[in-house]
Order: C-alpha cells, then sequence, then structure tokens
C-alpha cells in the first residue's frame, strides 16, 4: 500500500517557469490537500479538494492552481514561479470526517522546490 | 476557530515520559483535538486525537481537561527516534468541506540520551 505518493521529491525552478507537483493516493480517499511549509514553520493550506471535479481554495492560494479529475490525482500547478514559492509542499488525503472517527490526514514525504 | 498554544521547544531524556502541553481556550463543543508530529524532512505523522475524553494507543496518551481549554500529550517512554516538532491542532470544518487541519507552530520536542 504506498498511501500518498508525491512527486518530484526535489526540483529548482527559474523565476518565471511553470511546472506541476504531482500526488496520487491508493486509499479511495474522497478528500486531499495541499500544503505548504516554509523552513522554521507550521503548514499552510493552499488548496483542498472533497472529491472528483471539486476544489477550493485554502490559506494561501494565490499563484497555485488545481484540478481533480480522478479521485486518486491531485496535481499541483505553480504558474510563473516566484522565490516567495521556494518552500516544501506536501499533499495529504483524508476520508470524509464523521461522527467519532476523527479521520486521520495521510501525508506524503514532500517535495522540496526551490526558485532562483 | 480555535487556535492553540504550545511551548516552542521542550527536551526530555530517553526512556522518560514525554508531556507536552497544549492550550485551546477558545475550543468550540464539537471541535477534536488532534496531535500530528513530523519528524525532520518527512511528511506530518498523526499520533492520536480526542474530543473529550482521554484516550490511550500504541503511541501515546491524550488527556483533555475537564473544561476542554487545554490537553497534555504523553509520550510514556520516550526514545531519541521521538525527537521531532509536535503539533497541537483543533479541527477547523469550513463549509461543509471535511477536515482541513490548521496547523501552528508545534513543539520541537528534543529527545537526550
Amino acid at each position: 500500500n504506498a498511501g500518498v505518493t508525491q512527486t518530484p521529491k526535489f526540483r529548482i525552478l527559474k523565476i518565471g517557469q511553470s511546472m506541476t507537483l504531482q500526488c496520487t493516493q491508493d486509499m479511495n480517499h474522497n478528500y486531499m490537500y495541499w500544503y505548504r511549509q516554509d523552513p522554521g514553520m507550521g503548514l499552510k493550506l493552499i488548496y483542498y479538494s472533497v472529491g472528483a471535479g471539486i476544489t477550493d481554495k485554502g490559506e494561501v492560494p494565490n499563484g497555485y492552481n488545481v484540478s481533480r479529475s480522478t479521485t486518486e490525482d491531485f496535481p499541483l500547478r505553480l504558474e510563473l514561479a516566484a522565490p516567495s514559492q521556494t518552500s516544501v509542499y506536501f499533499c495529504a488525503s483524508s476520508y470524509p470526517m464523521g461522527g467519532r472517527s476523527g479521520n486521520t490526514i495521510y501525508f506524503g514525504e514532500g517535495s522540496w522546490l526551490t526558485v532562483v | 476557530d480555535a487556535k492553540t498554544t504550545q511551548p516552542p521547544s521542550m527536551d526530555c531524556a530517553e526512556g522518560r515520559a514525554a508531556n507536552l502541553p497544549c492550550n485551546h481556550s477558545t475550543i468550540s463543543g464539537n471541535e477534536y483535538v488532534y496531535w500530528y508530529r513530523q519528524i525532520h524532512s518527512q511528511g506530518p505523522q498523526y499520533i492520536i486525537h480526542g474530543l473529550k475524553n482521554n484516550e490511550t494507543n500504541e503511541m501515546a496518551s491524550l488527556i483533555i481537561t475537564e473544561d476542554r481549554k487545554s490537553s497534555t500529550l504523553i509520550l510514556p517512554h520516550a526514545t531519541l527516534r521521538d525527537t521531532a516538532v509536535y503539533y497541537c491542532i483543533v479541527r477547523v470544518v469550513a463549509n461543509n468541506a471535511g477536515n482541513m487541519l490548521t496547523f501552528g507552530g508545534g513543539t520541537r520536542l528534543m529527545v537526550k540520551p
């Protein structure tokens, strides 16, 4: 069981370039998330999705786009990369909250992005 | 949304219990308390969660005060591998969108030999 898989693990971008961070999960989770983590800081939510075809903004969505065409995949697109987007990006997934389940969020291993 | 307050860092001797406090004085009645940890360069890992009652699993125990304004995560026999940043989080529900978690700064736990 692979869980949440992110690619690439490391990437260096030049200012103005674009790229897509891939994320896939094999747990049939409805909910998926993208977080970013700057050095020494907590995680901030970029975008989330409650199911295929449905996405919504989190706390820091500017400069990013997402899509959710399937339950398994939730790619994060960076358009016109800027140095402020240098960060570690974490994809995550979970079941919907329900009752006492309190559902667990499962995180990927992270993608280290540097914009120079 | 309820906010949490945690000490920025703590030390613990290997083999001893690590007690990590968290203040969440503005928690609402239907909000859960979650604990996650993040070992260096890895994705966050779920530890435990609770609503009102104390909870225990194979990793840790969670003690929630009766008024729910604070909680303590207990690692009963800390090992060097428990060195990590520990996040206390109160669940945020937005527009029926499920279980978004808001991460603060956490407590950096250093387990020393």
